[in-house]
């Protein structure tokens, strides 16, 4: 289970904080990642996160502005958000990655638990 | 990157029927292809991974092939619950990419 907090209404260049609370699973063997969707739009890929937390990747579209993390402890992964635009406005997602499945190895991993979204509104 | 195109954008089925959706991929991708469903307001759900891998308790009514830059989603005897929008997602170079999604709608 995935469980997103954070989301909320935030002004133009404002920044917000999400987090995301995992149960169920062995956290920290998993990447994580973070998926967006504009209202009405598909599914954008915004960023991962290896499980130990060494490696981190990003959208173009969020590079420089967003940052992932996770703390393993508290099996919870966090995307910190900063210069905020209004094209941002979106359900986040906090997605499970699984690069096996069943035996099968899934190049680049498969999204198979996704949480609930958490929407984040920029607007002045 | 990589660029996924899918066909047709929206589709019109009748309970009972076989459909199928295409998705394309811009250069090849093996068979690293993910299926997702996702109903309005709600999370996307994986369907099926490599192409054809049917996840455990997913109806055995979807099915799915392709290889290399052209895939397929069947779905067969259409049921009400699986109206919904489907999309594909390559994961065999980053970063992965989405498909545009298909609207499956009742006719």
């Amino acid at each position: 289970l995935l469980l997103e907090s954070g989301g909320g209404f935030v002004q133009p260049g404002g920044s917000l904080r999400l987090s995301c609370a995992a149960s169920g699973f062995s956290f920290n063997t998993y990447d994580m990642n973070w998926v967006r969707q504009a209202p009405g739009k598909g599914l954008e890929w915004v960023s991962s996160i290896s499980a130990s937390g060494s490696h981190t990747n990003y959208a173009e579209s969020v590079k420089g502005r967003f940052t992932v993390s996770r703390d393993n402890s508290k099996n919870t992964v966090y995307l910190e958000m900063s210069s905020l635009r209004v094209e941002d406005t979106a359900v986040f997602y906090c997605v499970k990655e699984s690069t096996t499945i069943f035996g099968v190895i899934v190049r680049g991993g498969a999204f198979d638990i996704w949480g609930q979204g958490a929407k984040v509104t920029v607007s002045s | 990157d990589i660029q996924m195109t899918q066909s047709p954008s929206s589709l019109s089925a009748s309970v009972g029927d076989r459909v199928t959706i295409t998705c394309r991929a811009s250069q090849t991708i093996s068979s690293y292809l993910n299926w997702y469903q996702q109903k309005p307001g709600k999370a996307p759900k994986l369907l099926i991974y490599t192409a054809s891998g049917l996840l455990t308790g997913v109806p055995s009514r979807f099915s799915g092939s392709g290889s290399g830059t052209d895939f397929t989603l069947t779905i067969n005897n259409l049921q009400p619950e699986d109206f919904a929008t489907y999309y594909c997602q390559q994961s065999y170079s980053p970063p992965c990419s989405f498909g545009p999604g298909t609207k499956l709608e009742i006719q």
